[in-house]
Formats: C-alpha cells, structure tokens, sequence
C-alpha cells in the first residue's frame, strides 16, 4: 500500500531559524497536499501541488514538488512562535486509488 | 458560513459497546471523509461519502461503518469498540472529486475504556 514517510519527526528550532521538512512517497504522486495541525487542534489545509517541480510560496512558506513526483518539502524561513504544531504532507498516488494518505508528520517546536 | 461540525467532542465507552459520531459538512460541500488519529500519528483513512454511497475505503474493518443523509451530513458507526479505537475522530468535508482541498472538523475525542 501507499507509504509516506516524513523526516524529521521533530524539529526544534531557536525563534528565527529556518526549518523545512520533506515528505516522501514510495509511488508516484498525482497530488500532494500539505496541513498544519496545532497542538490539540484539527488539520488545516495550507496548499496544493499538482505538477513536477512547482513551487509555490505563500509569505514565509515555500513548498516544492519534487521533479520525479514522489517527493515534497516544506521550507519556512525565519520562524515565528505562531509556526508551532505537527505539518503533514498528504498524497494522492498516481495509480487510480483516489485515497488521500497522510504522512506521519513533522512536530515543530519553537524555542523563543 | 458555518464549517465542519462534530458532536459529541468527547466520548466515554466501555469496550463491547457501539459509538455513533456525527459529522455537518462545510455550507456547499457535497463529500465526507471520516479519519481516525491516533495520539502522535497522521491521520488514518476510513472512508468517504459522496452522493449518500461509500466511494472508498481505507484499511478498517467491517465494525466501521457509515452513511450519508440527503443533506450531505454524516455518520460514523463503530461497533464491538476494542481499547484500540480510543482516537480522535476526524470528519473533513470537501466539494466534488477527493483532490479538493479538505476542511475538517473539530474532531470527536473517542476513550475506550
């Protein structure tokens, strides 16, 4: 079945250091997502990315779709105490089942 | 506009016993998508309801199981609960084909005891 694998598990970074995490699929990917999830709340989506090497950037965040479709990161620059809770990428395989399969999640803590 | 609403937020069972969880889709959204998280994991996958059918499936057992009413809203039933089910209950909502973004609910708390 469908594994997607995230690294790292956590992270923790001092207030206004860089943090990226990366997803990783073991099938070729038609779609990938990415969600923030806040401590003791629910997911929320962030963004959306369908083609080959697309990057996209929203403010401090920069997700990019790996060339070969199979792999994803996040990047955020400069982090914030608001940055805090568990990102998960989720994937949708090329392979005709449409289940959207969550990644294991990186935990981001914030030392301010 | 009104989100993606759960009831009950919490839940005590005792093993043995049948849940019932309940899910109001986003104002527009046609489709439910039922996860289960454990505590420190991703979500996990359970099924999806589109025009009142299960359209797919993840890797649960035949205790769970599902319906969708003709206002888009849902249920989630899990019978003969194990200590294993203790979770949060996700419903997401979405509009149309599953690579829609999700918007989820505030989950239900589940404690199997």
């Amino acid at each position: 079945g469908q594994q997607v694998m995230q690294i790292p598990q956590y992270q923790h970074v001092q207030e206004g250091e860089d943090f990226t995490t990366y997803c990783n699929s073991s099938t070729t990917l038609s779609n990938i997502q990415w969600y923030k999830q806040r401590p003791g709340g629910h997911p929320v989506f962030l963004i959306q990315l369908v083609k080959s090497g697309e990057v996209k950037k929203q403010k401090r965040l920069t997700f990019q779709f790996g060339e070969a479709k199979k792999n994803s990161s996040l990047h955020i620059t400069a982090t914030q105490t608001t940055d805090v809770g568990t990102y998960f990428c989720a994937v949708i395989s090329n392979f005709g089942n449409e289940k959207l399969t969550f990644g294991t999640g990186t935990r981001l803590t914030i030392i301010p | 506009d009104a989100g993606v609403t759960q009831s009950p937020t919490h839940l005590i069972k005792t093993r043995g016993q049948q849940v019932t969880l309940r899910c109001s889709p986003k104002s527009g959204h046609d489709t439910v998508s039922w996860y289960q998280q454990a505590l420190g994991q991703g979500p996990q996958f359970i099924f999806q309801y589109y025009e009142e059918e299960e359209r797919q499936r993840g890797n649960f057992p035949d205790r769970f199981s599902g319906h969708q009413f003709p206002n888009y809203s849902s249920e989630l039933n899990v019978n003969a609960l194990l200590l294993g089910d203790s979770a949060l209950y996700l419903c997401a909502s979405s509009l149309g084909v599953l690579t829609q973004p999700l918007h989820f609910g505030n989950g239900t708390r589940l404690t199997v005891t």
